[in-house]
């Protein structure tokens, strides 16, 4: 079935770093989806791609749709401690379910002073 | 708008009780979704539902029941509680792929705690 992988699983970094992380699918997609999920909450959308080479930003976040179609990177620059979370990528997925997208496993992202 | 709600935040089980997790979502999303999400580990679909009165079954059923009586609610029954069942819950709402999820994606609630001892 389709599944996503992400990579990093995890990773620590210094504040003030820049931070790439991404994630990759066995099929085409023609949407990638970026999530945060901050230490007691639940995801939320940053940035959503459509096209093959998009380039998307939000604020300190840029998101890429990788050319392939089944890649997508997103890079934060300037890390600041907010930045702490779990990045989760997700694609529309074949009906295997009924829902509309499959998630990525997640990068866990830690931001040290 | 305040999105999905999900109640409560937190809750301490014993083996064998039951309990019923609230979901409700005010933006008149048709898709409906229950997830869990263990430590370190990322998200397992348990129940979904595309509209009223239709449910069925995710990656991670058992031990669970969901009904979908009203557009707004999507509850989770746990029956006979076990600490397998120790996770963070999170209900999520969409439309379809083709009404708007694209752009939108989901929707996630604040997620339940729950802990079974």
């Amino acid at each position: 079935g389709q599944q996503l992988n992400q990579s990093p699983q995890s990773m620590f970094i210094q504040e003030g770093e820049d931070v790439s992380m991404n994630c990759t699918s066995s099929s085409i997609f023609n949407t990638w989806l970026w999530y945060k999920q901050e230490p007691g909450e639940g995801p939320v959308l940053l940035i959503a791609l459509y096209k093959a080479g998009e380039l998307t930003s939000n604020g300190r976040l840029t998101a890429q749709f990788g050319i392939t179609r089944k890649d997508s990177f997103l890079n934060i620059s300037a890390s600041i401690p907010s930045d702490v979370g779990i990045y989760f990528c997700a694609g529309p997925r074949r009906r295997v379910y009924g829902q509309n997208f499959v998630f990525g496993p997640g990068t866990r992202l830690s931001v040290l002073p | 708008n305040a999105g999905v709600t999900q109640t409560p935040k937190f809750r301490i089980l014993k083996i064998g009780q039951s309990m019923t997790l609230q979901c409700t979502q005010d933006m008149n999303h048709n898709y409906m979704y229950w997830y869990r999400q263990d430590p370190g580990m990322g998200l397992k679909l348990i129940y979904y539902s595309v509209g009223a009165g239709i449910t069925d079954k995710g990656e991670v059923p058992n031990g669970y029941n969901v009904s979908r009586s009203t557009t707004e609610d999507f509850p989770l029954r746990l029956e006979l509680a076990a600490p397998s069942q120790t996770s963070v819950y999170f209900c999520a709402s969409s439309y379809s792929l083709m009404r708007g999820a694209r752009r939108n994606g989901y929707t996630f609630g604040s997620g339940t705690r729950l802990t079974v001892v």
